[in-house]
Parts: C-alpha cells; structure tokens; sequence
C-alpha cells in the first residue's frame, strides 16, 4: 500500500495566518491526491481533490498543490471556522490511504 | 440532496460478527461506488473498501480476509461485516460516496458524501 506521510502533525496559528500542510507519497500518484477537513464529532468534509481543485462550495482561501509525490493545502488567512484536523487521501491506487493527520489549533 | 445513514449495534463482543448497513437517499445505489472508512478513537481515518452494485468488491488486505460488503439495491442500501472483532476494530464507522470527474480525459475520484458515523465499540 501507498504510505502518505503528513507534516506536520500539528500546528498553531492565529486568525489571519497563512498556513501551509504537506503530504508526500511513499511512489508517484501523478495528481490523485484529495484534502480533507475534519471537526471533532464530524465526518470529514471533501475540501480539494485532484490535487488543486476546490470542490463545489469550499472558500477560496483553501488550496491545493503539487503532483507526483509532493503535495500542499494552503490556508490563505486562516478563520475561525478552519481549526480542525486535515487529512490527504490518495486515491491512484487500492487500498486508498489517508495521511495521520495535521491538527490546526488556535495560537 | 444525497444522505448517507449509518445503522447497527454499538456494541459487539470480541470473535463476534460487527454488521452496519449505509442507507442511501437522494441517489440510486446502482449509480456509484459505496466505500467504509474507519476511525480508531484519537485516531486517524483508515479506508476499509469499496463496493459497487455489480462486480467484485475491494478490500483493504490489513482486514481483507474478515470483511464482506454487499449491496441490496431493493432497499437502496449497502452493508458491511467485520468478523472476529477484537479491541482493536473499536471505532467511528464511516459510509461515503466515491464521486468522480473527469477533466482532459482523465477521471479523478473523491468521496464527496459521507454519513454522519456510528461507534461501534468492541467489548464483553
């Protein structure tokens, strides 16, 4: 199985902080890659897939970047409403594996 | 709008059989593929496998040889079995959708509907 190793596992920031997340594949998985935002409680909710496209109705200020075994989410300016855990997923090859995680806690 | 609906026993002893079912509206059953995530608690999503009407099934291998999901299209569900539980399948349980789009000829997939979870805590 791919492994996907996210850094880092957590982080603190404050509102309006630019805030970056990377993910890295264990072999190429050309741009097959998704972001994922979790609340605690709370199902995870699809934020980019393919890499760098923003799923329907997720802010702008989330991103995504990379290809092959590198990858990003950036935060432009964080909101209060953007502390939560975020996981990467590839989805080029089964089984599908998620990254262990990133925490974004209030600074 | 689609909803995904986890159901089944929270609690199951260890050996035992854990059986969910993902009832599905706002989308036929026969129209995607159906996929079970799990979450240890404090802990991170863990992808179980994906079932689809028709064809064969696709299983993690770490959990390949105790898992079985099947579909039942008259009730527009699907359902998932774990066998011989221990401690250790103690989680959240996930249902999700595998959506996809394509894009320069090239079909890109995510899970874009997921169910709310149901804890399933393995336990005498």
């Amino acid at each position: 199985a791919i492994q996907m190793t996210q850094s880092p596992s957590s982080l603190s920031a404050s509102v309006g902080d630019r805030v970056t997340i990377t993910c890295r594949a264990s072999q190429v998985i050309r741009n097959d890659l998704g972001w994922y935002q979790q609340k605690p409680g709370k199902a995870p909710k699809l934020l980019i897939y393919a890499a760098s496209s923003l799923q329907s109705g997720v802010p702008s200020r989330f991103s995504g970047s990379g290809s092959g075994t590198d990858f990003a989410l950036t935060i432009s300016s964080l909101q209060p409403e953007d502390f939560a855990t975020y996981y990467c997923l590839q989805d080029y090859s089964y089984p599908w594996t998620f990254g262990q995680g990133t925490k974004v806690e209030i600074k | 709008q689609v909803r995904l609906q986890e159901s089944g026993p929270g609690l199951v002893r260890p050996s035992e059989t854990l059986s969910l079912t993902c009832s599905v509206s706002g989308d036929s059953i026969t129209s995607s593929y159906w996929i079970w995530i799990r979450q240890p608690p404090g802990g991170g999503l863990e992808w179980i496998g994906y079932i689809y009407y028709t064809g064969s099934p696709n299983y993690n291998p770490s959990l390949n040889s105790r898992v079985t999901m099947s579909v039942d299209t008259s009730k527009n569900q699907f359902s998932l079995k774990l066998s011989s539980v221990t401690a250790a399948d103690t989680a959240v349980y996930y249902c999700a959708r595998r959506g996809g789009s394509s894009s320069t000829g090239y079909y890109y997939y995510y899970l874009d509907v997921w169910g709310k979870g149901t804890t399933v805590t393995v336990s005498s």
